[in-house]
């Protein structure tokens, strides 16, 4: 069965430095999101992808946040510097396209702590 | 307000009962979705639904549009039932996700 893969699955950083995850989604999804999820609560859309271009980026931090998805299959985000406050479970998740109604595909998530 | 709220946040049963979850949103939606993450772990989707009730094994989920209600439904609870359970509403092309509902079940 075709899966969304996300790597590393743990990563212990201390704050300022860089991290980067990385995620591929389920062949022929065009539609690719990245999720921070703060331990018990629900996820939160930090950038939306269709194809290689962001539909939907209003809630990331632009400041250290990044993401790219350049020939819209995979994607990297990365956070450069890392702070405290970014220990969290980042998902991806990828569906057929953006509309409504379509089903989203979520992947085994990367566990960032920051030290 | 949060657009979609769920409860209980947290539920505890014995093993062998009978377990509801309740989600409420407020803005316009074309589909709804439940999903479990287990400790640790992923998302994985159990349903998605527009319209009515759909059945997986012990778990049944259903909508009522016109109320801005859905629950899901566990028969004959499991302690591997025990996890979180989310809530998520398709309005436009976002997904808005409820905050959780932890639930564990006890041998």
């Amino acid at each position: 069965e075709a899966e969304v893969a996300q790597s590393p699955r743990y990563k212990i950083t201390e704050k300022s430095q860089a991290v980067a995850f990385w995620c591929d989604p389920i062949s022929g999804h065009a539609t690719l999101y990245w999720y921070r999820q703060i331990l018990g609560q629900g996820p939160e859309l930090l950038v939306q992808f269709q194809d290689e271009s962001v539909v939907d980026d209003s809630q990331l931090p632009k400041d250290r946040f990044s993401a790219e998805r350049l020939k819209g299959v995979d994607s990297t985000l990365k956070i450069q510097p890392a702070e405290l406050g970014d220990s969290a479970m980042y998902l991806c998740a990828s569906s057929l396209n953006w509309r409504g109604g379509q089903g989203q595909f979520f992947g085994p998530g990367t566990r960032l702590t920051v030290l | 307000k949060n657009e979609v709220e769920q409860s209980p946040q947290n539920l505890t049963a014995q093993e062998g009962e009978f377990i509801t979850i309740n989600c409420s949103y407020s803005v316009g939606i074309s589909a709804l979705h439940w999903l479990q993450q287990h400790p640790g772990g992923g998302i994985v989707s159990l349903f998605m639904l527009s319209s009515g009730k759909k059945k997986h094994g012990r778990l049944i989920a259903t909508i009522n549009i016109q109320e801005k209600h859905s629950s899901l439904h566990i028969t004959a609870s499991h302690p591997r039932d025990s996890a979180v359970y989310i809530c998520a509403v398709n309005a436009g092309n976002k997904l808005t996700f409820g905050g959780g509902t932890r639930v564990l079940v006890k041998p």
